[in-house]
């Protein structure tokens, strides 16, 4: 069964960076996008950006353009998500999801668990 | 950017009852609109897909309709399981793929 696992919980100061993982399996990773998607606390869904798991082309949201990279490892089967210069309003769950379909216009049909990310001094 | 506004904020419903969610984009996003559910501490799982055809697994009282700007989110008899937060979310036009803020279905 199509899983995404994805690392634990981070704390981080202001200023640092975190590096996310998901790690996908029952499935050809890389058939399939993934995008990152977060959620802060009590708030709603915000996309941060997508990569093509086939080639690593990447489209980022505008807002975090500089600061956010997205890679994969193929011989793994893992995403990664980096977010640098952390704020204490990049506190929240980041999540990766997958592309229910290959191509250019696709929602999402499995999501990893999720993981907290929390800036604080 | 596509901008996604959904209402109401919160409907309050009884068990049983329809729920009819709306979803407006700001341009015309054709039928790649889709619907999540959330559930507290639970990541999204899709429900709606296309405007109107329901995911793998999702109960016939899930049903979505509309096209281009205007899209209805219905859930004909609640169950006591479908209290949670619904968004909507295009993929027509990206980057970004832009999330509506969400809609909480809660008993009445």
């Amino acid at each position: 069964q199509v899983q995404l696992v994805q690392s634990g919980a981070e704390v981080k100061k202001p200023g640092a960076s975190v590096k996310v993982s998901c790690k996908a399996s029952g499935y050809t990773f890389t058939s399939y996008g993934i995008s990152w998607v977060r959620q802060a606390p009590g708030q709603g869904l915000e996309w941060m950006g997508w990569i093509s798991t086939y080639n690593g082309n990447t489209n980022y949201a505008q807002m975090l353009q500089g600061r956010v990279t997205m890679t994969t490892d193929t011989s793994t089967s893992t995403a990664y998500m980096e977010l640098r210069s952390l704020r204490s309003d990049d506190t929240a769950v980041y999540y990766c999801a997958r592309d229910i379909w290959g191509g250019n216009r696709s929602p999402f049909d499995y999501w990893g668990q999720g993981t907290l990310v929390t800036v604080s001094s | 950017e596509i901008v996604m506004t959904q209402s109401p904020a919160t409907l309050s419903v009884s068990p049983g009852e329809r729920a009819t969610l709306s979803c407006r984009a700001s341009q015309s996003v054709s039928s790649n609109l889709a619907w999540y559910q959330q559930k507290p501490g639970q990541a999204p799982r899709l429900l709606i897909y296309g405007a109107s055809t329901r995911a793998t697994g999702i109960p016939a009282r899930f049903s979505g309709s509309g096209s281009g700007t205007e899209f209805t989110l219905t859930i004909s008899s609640l169950q006591s399981e479908d209290f949670a937060v619904y968004y909507c979310q295009q993929y027509n036009n990206w980057p970004p793929r832009t999330f509506g803020q969400g809609t909480k279905v809660e008993i009445k």
